[in-house]
C-alpha cells in the first residue's frame, strides 16, 4: 500500500503569510495527486488536482507542485477564510489520504 | 446542481447493523463509480468502499472488508452501504463522493455529500 505522509501536522501563521504543506508519497505516484480542504463540521472541498490543477473556483492564491512523490500546497497570502484542515489525496491506485495538516491563526 | 445527500446514520450498539444511503442528483449516476470516506471523530479522512457504476465491481477498505458491503440502486440513483459487526472505531461521519472521472474509483473526488454520523456504543 502507498503510505501518504503530510507535514507539518499543525501549522500556525497570520494573515497575509505565504503557507507550504508537503505531501509525501511512500512511492511514486507521478502526477496523481489531489488537494483538499476542510473546515470542522464540513465536507472536504477540493482544491487542486494532478498536482498542480486549480480546481475550477478556487482563489488563486492555491497553487500546487511536485511529481513522483513529494508534493506541495502553497498558500500565496493566507486569508481568514484559510485557517483549516488540509489534506492530500493520491489517486494513482487504492484511494489513500494523508493525516491532514492544521492551519491555525497564529 | 450535482448532490449528494446521505441518510440513515444514528446510535448503534456494537455487534449491530445499519444501512446508509446516498441519493444522488444533477448527474448521469450510473455513469460514475462511488465512493464512501468516514472521518472518525477529530481524526483523518479514511476510504472506506467503492463501486463500480454498473454496480459489477466493489472494493473495500481492509478494515472493513467481510463487514461491510456497497451497493447502488441506478434506478433510484441511490448508494447504499450495509455495515455489519459493527465496532467502536467505526464511530465516525461518514461521506458520499463522487469521483471526477466516473470509470476509475480511485480518482479524486469532486463531489461530497454533507455526512451522516454513526457512532457505535452501549
Amino acid at each position: 500500500d502507498i503510505q501518504m505522509t503530510q507535514s507539518p501536522s499543525t501549522l500556525s501563521a497570520s494573515v497575509g503569510d505565504r503557507v507550504t504543506i508537503t505531501c509525501r508519497a511512500s512511492q511514486s505516484i507521478s502526477s496523481w495527486l489531489a488537494w483538499y480542504q476542510q473546515k470542522p463540521g464540513k465536507a472536504p472541498k477540493l482544491l487542486i488536482y494532478k498536482a498542480s490543477s486549480l480546481e475550477s473556483g478556487v482563489p488563486s492564491r492555491f497553487s500546487g507542485s511536485g511529481s513522483g512523490t513529494e508534493f506541495t500546497l502553497t498558500i500565496s497570502s493566507l486569508q481568514p477564510d484559510d485557517f483549516a484542515t488540509y489534506y492530500c489525496q493520491q489517486y494513482n491506485s487504492y484511494p489513500k489520504f494523508g493525516q491532514g495538516t492544521k492551519v491555525e491563526i497564529k | 446542481e450535482v448532490q449528494l445527500v446521505e441518510s440513515g446514520g444514528g446510535l448503534v450498539q456494537p455487534g449491530g447493523s445499519l444501512r446508509l444511503s446516498c441519493a444522488a442528483s444533477g448527474f448521469t449516476f450510473s455513469s460514475y463509480a462511488m465512493s464512501w470516506v468516514r472521518q472518525a471523530p477529530g481524526k483523518g479522512l479514511e476510504w472506506v468502499s467503492a463501486i463500480s457504476g454498473s454496480g459489477g465491481s466493489t472494493y473495500y477498505a481492509d478494515s472493513v472488508k467481510g463487514r461491510f458491503t456497497i451497493s447502488r440502486d441506478n434506478s433510484k440513483n441511490t448508494l447504499y452501504l450495509q455495515m455489519n459487526s459493527l465496532r467502536a472505531e467505526d464511530t465516525a461521519v461518514y461521506y458520499c463522493a463522487k469521483p471526477s472521472n466516473g470509470h476509475y474509483y480511485y480518482y479524486y473526488m469532486d463531489v461530497w455529500g454533507k455526512g451522516t454520523t454513526v457512532t457505535v456504543s452501549s
